[in-house]
């Protein structure tokens, strides 16, 4: 099942504009990460968020979380051609006693025009 | 090693022949994950190890696939008569721990596979 669910699917943009991306998740979660995958490579881990967190900033990230909403944004500032890639949130979906692996979105793929 | 190493990154095989994908975590993490991506798709959990063990194999696609863990380092998946739709890039990952919660994970690059 698709926890993550991302939105837009794709976006370009100017090299040095701010890219924001959408998360929304259905189950209830206590941490929502984000992953970064270049094309033909493994994904990186960016960012975790806590359930009890709102915002957390990383370098040029900035990720929100509202779980009313069950949603979460990532912000990425002064974008550059090197941020080209694909961006997943993932969270810890339960089942049974416990969670197993992460649930993943299908992605945003952003693309940062030089 | 420095990361999480996947072996082979690319293999061609024709349906129905037998494949096995190799995982090496990075050293002293005890926990490690497989997970299945599709083309242009998001990630699809297969299985996690916590050790050597494998609590949950209920993600697995079909009896067709197993997976195994050794010295709490590298592991396997296999996949036996393999099938067209078992075309994906296979995916490993690694963690210090195991929590409920979710734990930051350590990709590798993936096994790229094409089933003719």
């Amino acid at each position: 099942s698709q926890q993550g669910e991302e939105d837009p699917q794709a976006l370009s943009i100017q090299e040095g504009e701010n890219a924001t991306m959408n998360c929304s998740y259905k189950t209830s979660i206590n941490n929502l990460q984000w992953y970064r995958q270049n094309s033909g490579r493994g994904l990186v881990h960016l960012i975790l968020i806590r359930s009890n967190e709102r915002e957390k900033h990383s370098g040029r990230l900035r990720v929100t979380l509202d779980t009313s909403k069950k949603s979460s944004s990532l912000l990425i500032t002064a974008s550059r051609a090197a941020d080209t890639a694909s961006y997943f949130c993932a969270t810890a979906e339960y089942s049974g006693g416990g969670a197993d692996g992460l649930t993943f979105g299908k992605g945003t793929h952003l693309i940062i025009q030089p | 090693g420095a990361g999480v190493s996947q072996s082979p990154s690319n293999k061609v095989t024709e349906k129905g022949k037998d494949v096995e994908l190799r995982c090496d975590p990075i050293s002293g993490h005890t926990a490690l994950y497989w997970y299945r991506q599709r083309l242009g798709q998001g990630l699809e959990f297969l299985i996690y190890f916590q050790g050597n063990s494998a609590p949950d194999k209920s993600g697995l696609p079909s009896d067709r696939f197993s997976a195994e863990r050794t010295g709490e380092s590298v592991s396997t998946l296999t996949i036996q008569r393999t099938q067209q739709e078992d075309s994906a890039v296979y995916l490993c990952a690694s963690s210090l721990v195991w929590s409920p919660e979710g734990q930051p994970q350590h990709f590798g690059d993936g096994t790229r596979l094409s089933i003719l």
